[in-house]
């Protein structure tokens, strides 16, 4: 159950647009459209932001967008805002009937 | 609204027990899967186990297979993990949510509680 491989950090400025990327393999991200994202600012609990690759979750800005490419994920913010300063996670189930997260990807905003 | 509030967190000693808790409310708890997650001080978030609706199925990460157990009680919309012979990497902030889980769903934690801190030290 290797973590899924993400950025440590990426950063943008405000307005922007920034990408991260989530790379699994076969047995997980390629193999299933279970791959979700989650927010998480400092000492704050984790935040559902996409599922399902591409679904976003009533409530979240439609700024925030997923998609997949074989064993890898995407996850976009578009039109970047201070406030989506945080770290991200991806995650996805895995054929061994787990779910397996992302190291994490810390993103700055400029 | 949904609330999940953990508790039970502590300081134990490496190969001792800790039973975490999970109350929820705002929603009906016997209808939805549940997951444990845990972060380690400074570190990514680790999926730890989930546990089906009606108790019947679970998984476990192979970090804690064998040592933890989750369980729930319907009808005390409380979920458990109980943690055996602990060592110190499983030093972290214990995340209860809810969530769904295949093969009857997708795989998703869409409500989090706060974490509860376990830190195994001697």
């Amino acid at each position: 159950q290797s973590a899924l491989t993400q950025p440590a950090s990426v950063s943008g400025s405000p307005g922007q647009s920034i990408t991260i990327s989530c790379t699994g393999t076969s047995s997980d991200v390629g193999g299933y459209n279970y791959v979700s994202w989650y927010q998480q600012h400092p000492g704050k609990a984790p935040k559902l932001m996409i599922y399902d690759v591409t679904d976003r979750p009533l409530g979240v800005s439609h700024r925030f967008s997923g998609s997949k490419s074989g064993n890898t994920a995407s996850l976009t913010i578009s039109g970047l805002q201070a406030e989506d300063e945080a770290d991200y996670y991806c995650s996805s189930y895995t054929s061994s009937n787990t779910l397996v997260f992302g190291g994490g990807t810390k993103l700055t905003v400029l | 609204q949904v609330q999940l509030v953990e508790s039970g967190g502590g300081v134990v000693q490496p190969g001792r027990s800790l039973r975490l808790s999970c109350a929820a409310s705002g929603f009906t708890f016997s209808s939805y899967t549940m997951h444990w997650v845990r972060q380690a001080p400074g570190k990514g978030l680790q999926w730890v186990a989930v546990i089906s609706y009606d108790g019947n199925n679970k998984y476990y990460a192979d970090s804690v297979k064998g040592r933890f157990t989750i369980s729930r009680d319907n009808s005390k919309n409380t979920l458990y993990l109980q943690m055996n012979s602990q060592t110190t990497e499983d030093t972290a902030v214990y995340y209860c949510a809810r969530g769904t889980f295949p093969p009857f769903s997708n795989a998703l934690c869409d409500y989090w509680g706060q974490g509860t801190l376990v830190t195994v030290s001697s």
